[in-house]
Parts: structure tokens; C-alpha cells; sequence
């Protein structure tokens, strides 16, 4: 592994399932994030951990939750989809918070219906 | 007011071209400030990070004015490999909040 990977790449999902998409880094980094990608919106903020075994909410938590059980991992669980989470999620990881720049996996293209 | 607006652009430019991005953020607080490239379909990759001093990168130069509260991305000498969507970024020191702008657009054209 080198640098952030996300499992799985793209995945289509029927409404009121559960979903766990997964992170994982190998370049340990304390900080971990998750962001979903919207047309015209940019990168918001879903969860944060600024530390294994610390987490916190960022702009747009609501029906997403996530653990930091080690410092390589990082997944997000959506625990009953809902089309409104169609959307392109990444994983990114920085060494610091703030002045350090992030690293961002390839993304998940999750798709609700 | 958006906390970094970007215009979306496209700009489309011949190659050779020389163009430049701005990007203003309303957040006087903030102290980190990041241009980072995406490609369609693909993860936002660090292009630069901007200092208070400005800072080149080969045919890529940042410029922060702090006291307009905005930051600028010049590339010179423009190659249809920089055909991509520019993200401005800004951040508070010890924070975890980094505020992306929706980006710029960015067409060279042979």
C-alpha cells in the first residue's frame, strides 16, 4: 500500500441499506477525513478523527457515522442509505490539522436508488 | 457569502498561454492556504502550498494578500496537461476545518 486507499471504487446501493466504505493509510498521518464531492458544491466535510480513537462531526454528518479504532483506518458507515447520499466520497489523512496539507485517496463513486 | 469563492471559469486558453486564478476567502482567522489539482473523475492531488512570501514552482506561482484576503494561481507557459479543475483551499492552524472552494476550470487548448 502506499498513501490512502478506499474500498470499494464505485458501488450502487438501494435506499435503507447499510454501507460501509473503507480508508485506509499507510503513511501515518494522526489526522483522517471523510468528504463527499457534489456537482457545484466542492468537498464538504462528513467526519473527522484528529486522532486514533478521537472522532468528530464536520459540516455534514447527519445519516453518516464513523470509528478510529488505529491509525491506518477510517471507515464511514451510512446506516440506512438515502438517495440524497449519492455522491463521490474521499478519504483524506494529514500528518498535522490545519497547516499540514492532505492526502486524498481516489475516491468511492456511491450511487443510492 | 461563501467562505472561498473561486470563479468557475472555464478558462480556455491556447497553449503557451499565460493565465492566472483568484480565489478570495472571508475568514481574516486563516492561516493556511493550499492550490490543489483535480482531474475529472479523480482525487484533488497538492498542487502548492501558498506562503506569505509567495512561492514558484516552475511554471506555477502563489501569491497570498492578506490584507484583501485573497490568493492567486499563475501558470505560465501553459501545456494541455494542465487541463484540469484548480481547488482553493484554506485552513486554520490546529484546527480540523479546511474549506475547499468549488473550483476553477481550466481548458488549454492546442
Amino acid at each position: 500500500i502506499a498513501g490512502i486507499t478506499q474500498a470499494p471504487t464505485s458501488q450502487i446501493l438501494a435506499a435503507g441499506r447499510r454501507m460501509t466504505l473503507r480508508c485506509t493509510q499507510d503513511m501515518r498521518h494522526n489526522a483522517m477525513y471523510w468528504y463527499r464531492q457534489d456537482l457545484g458544491l466542492g468537498l464538504r466535510l462528513i467526519h473527522y478523527s484528529n486522532t486514533a480513537g478521537t472522532t468528530g462531526k464536520g459540516e455534514v454528518p447527519d445519516g453518516y457515522s464513523v470509528s478510529r479504532a488505529n491509525t491506518d483506518d477510517f471507515p464511514l458507515t451510512l446506516a440506512s442509505a438515502v438517495p440524497s447520499q449519492t455522491s463521490v466520497y474521499f478519504c483524506a489523512s494529514s500528518a498535522g490539522t490545519g497547516a499540514r496539507e492532505q492526502f486524498f485517496g481516489p475516491g468511492t463513486r456511491l450511487t443510492v436508488l | 457569502r461563501k467562505e472561498v469563492e473561486q470563479d468557475p471559469g472555464p478558462f480556455n486558453v491556447p497553449e503557451g498561454a499565460t493565465v492566472a486564478f483568484n480565489c478570495t476567502y472571508s475568514n481574516s482567522a486563516s492561516q493556511s492556504f493550499f492550490w490543489y489539482r483535480q482531474d475529472c473523475r479523480k482525487e484533488p492531488k497538492l498542487l502548492m502550498s501558498v506562503y506569505s512570501s509567495g512561492n514558484e514552482d516552475g511554471r506555477f506561482t502563489a501569491q497570498l494578500n492578506r490584507a484583501s484576503q485573497y490568493i492567486s494561481l499563475l501558470i505560465r507557459d501553459s501545456k494541455l496537461s494542465d487541463s484540469a479543475t484548480y481547488l482553493c483551499v484554506v485552513s486554520t492552524s490546529g484546527t480540523y476545518k479546511y474549506i475547499f472552494g468549488t473550483g476553477t476550470r481550466l481548458k488549454v487548448l492546442a
